[in-house]
């Protein structure tokens, strides 16, 4: 069925230091691709989404990409903080249905002060 | 509150019992989903509700699991004859916008079910 993988799985980087999470989607109907962060006992909560007619967006520093033709799509976070800790999700849209959303398998990122 | 809430936080079954999960989307909020989180994975997707109808419930996994919207807001997530395979964090997402439109979806908590 459709998918979407994630990679890598995990991520320990220095503070100050940035991440990148990267990934790749099957369906090609999909048009809407959030990204969420999940601390340890919580709900995801969403950082930032990249809509299908758009190539980037940035929101302080917090940055997705999207390769529509290669169908893949990119976090990037600068100058992490220990507060970045978390595990992050990407996720499309099944079938091109908003709010059916398929979730990679996430990344549990690691900032060391 | 402001957020979605979700009860009980915590549920420990005997196999073979039925349970119910409550959530309360944020009010006001149309549309309501329910996914399903097993440990150490990404959320996978149940089923959705606009106002009281289940416009979605491709994602149930049998016909055990039941959910219902009855008067538009708040829903329950029924599991008859719980089995082991069905331990994970049930979480319920709501928004304000229903479908064709893109809208972010606010998660609540979620319902750990342990299945003895």
């Amino acid at each position: 069925g459709e998918n979407v993988e994630q990679h890598p799985s995990t991520l320990s980087v220095q503070e100050g230091d940035s991440a990148v999470i990267k990934c790749t989607y099957s369906d090609s109907a999909s048009n809407y691709f959030p990204w969420y962060k999940q601390e340890l006992g919580k709900g995801p909560q969403l950082i930032i989404d990249i809509r299908s007619n758009v190539g980037e967006k940035k929101d302080q520093r917090i940055a997705v990409t999207l390769n529509k033709t290669a169908k893949h799509f990119s976090l990037h976070i600068t100058e992490t903080q220990p507060e970045d800790s978390a595990v992050y999700f990407c996720a499309a849209t099944q079938g091109g249905s908003w709010g059916k959303l398929q979730f990679g398998a996430g990344t549990q990122v690691v900032v060391t002060p | 509150g402001a957020g979605v809430s979700q009860s009980p936080r915590y549920k420990v079954a005997k196999r073979g019992q039925d349970v119910a999960l409550r959530c309360d989307p944020i009010s006001g909020h149309v549309s309501l989903f329910w996914y399903q989180q097993a440990l150490g994975q990404g959320p996978e997707f149940l089923t959705y509700f606009q106002n009281e109808a289940q416009l979605d419930k491709s994602g149930l996994p049998s016909d055990r699991f039941f959910a219902e919207r009855p008067e538009g807001s708040v829903s329950t997530l029924k599991i008859q004859r719980t089995q082991q395979e069905d331990s994970a964090v049930y979480l319920c997402a709501s928004s304000s916008t229903g479908t064709a439109n893109t809208g972010e979806l606010f998660f609540g908590e979620g319902s750990r079910l342990t299945v003895l």
